[in-house]
């Protein structure tokens, strides 16, 4: 059974730090890797989508990694301001329209 | 392109009465829907998988008979919360998979706020 896993829990960073998130999984035969942002309340943002042959996406100050074989992932998130602060949350699926295994993310507090 | 609307965004109910959630996906079709629920400070946790044209496939735990599930159309997925509880109160997320375009990806609804009083 596959599980997720996001490191750390909770995370509070002085506006302007650059930031990396953490997510690994238990079984490495991914279809994609998906991050996401939650705000209090809300649904989920998508970020990035990795699919399972790529190593890497980015947009705007925003990177994730995929190392598919160690089972990790990254986010790394530029200059970070306070509109950052939200629930990161990293989910995989197994195979292509299958449901998506989410972890129980990380909460961020950026600090102005 | 590839917006999932839910709807209601919030509902409050009194115990013992049934809730229905729609989501829709609003310009593209979504063979299958995947239905997820939020406790609070918790992860999402897939409820079911809703397949347009076919029974839903629930989640081990998930009484299917509790949380009705309709997928009548591409675009339209419901989730009927029947005899709804104070421990049903949850967020409730609907996701869509998009049938062209990059498999495997979802979208997401906004989501549904249930308070059961």
């Amino acid at each position: 059974k596959q599980e997720v896993t996001q490191i750390p829990a909770a995370l509070s960073v002085p506006e302007g730090e650059n930031l990396v998130l953490n997510c690994s999984f238990t079984d490495s035969a991914i279809y994609n890797l998906q991050w996401f942002r939650q705000d209090p309340g809300k649904g989920l943002t998508s970020l990035l989508l990795i699919q399972s042959s790529q190593r890497e996406q980015t947009s705007g100050r925003l990177n994730a990694s995929l190392d598919k074989s160690s089972g990790r992932s990254t986010l790394y998130i530029a200059a970070s301001q306070p509109g950052d602060s939200a629930t990161y949350l990293c989910a995989v699926n197994l195979s292509g329209n299958t449901p998506l295994v989410f972890g129980k993310g990380t909460r961020l507090s950026v600090i102005a | 392109g590839a917006v999932v609307s839910q709807h209601p965004s919030r509902v409050i109910c009194k115990s013992g009465t049934s809730v229905k959630i729609e989501c829709r996906s609003l310009d593209f079709q979504a063979t299958t829907m995947f239905w997820y629920r939020q406790f609070p400070k918790k992860s999402l946790m897939l409820m079911a998988t809703s397949n347009e044209g076919s029974k839903a496939t629930y989640e081990q735990g998930v009484e299917k008979d509790k949380f009705l599930i309709n997928h009548a159309s591409l675009t339209l997925s419901t989730l009927t919360v029947t005899s709804a509880h104070p421990e049903d109160s949850s967020f409730y997320i609907c996701s869509a998979g998009v049938r062209s375009g990059r498999v495997g990806e979802q979208y997401f609804g906004p989501g549904t706020r249930l308070t059961v009083t």
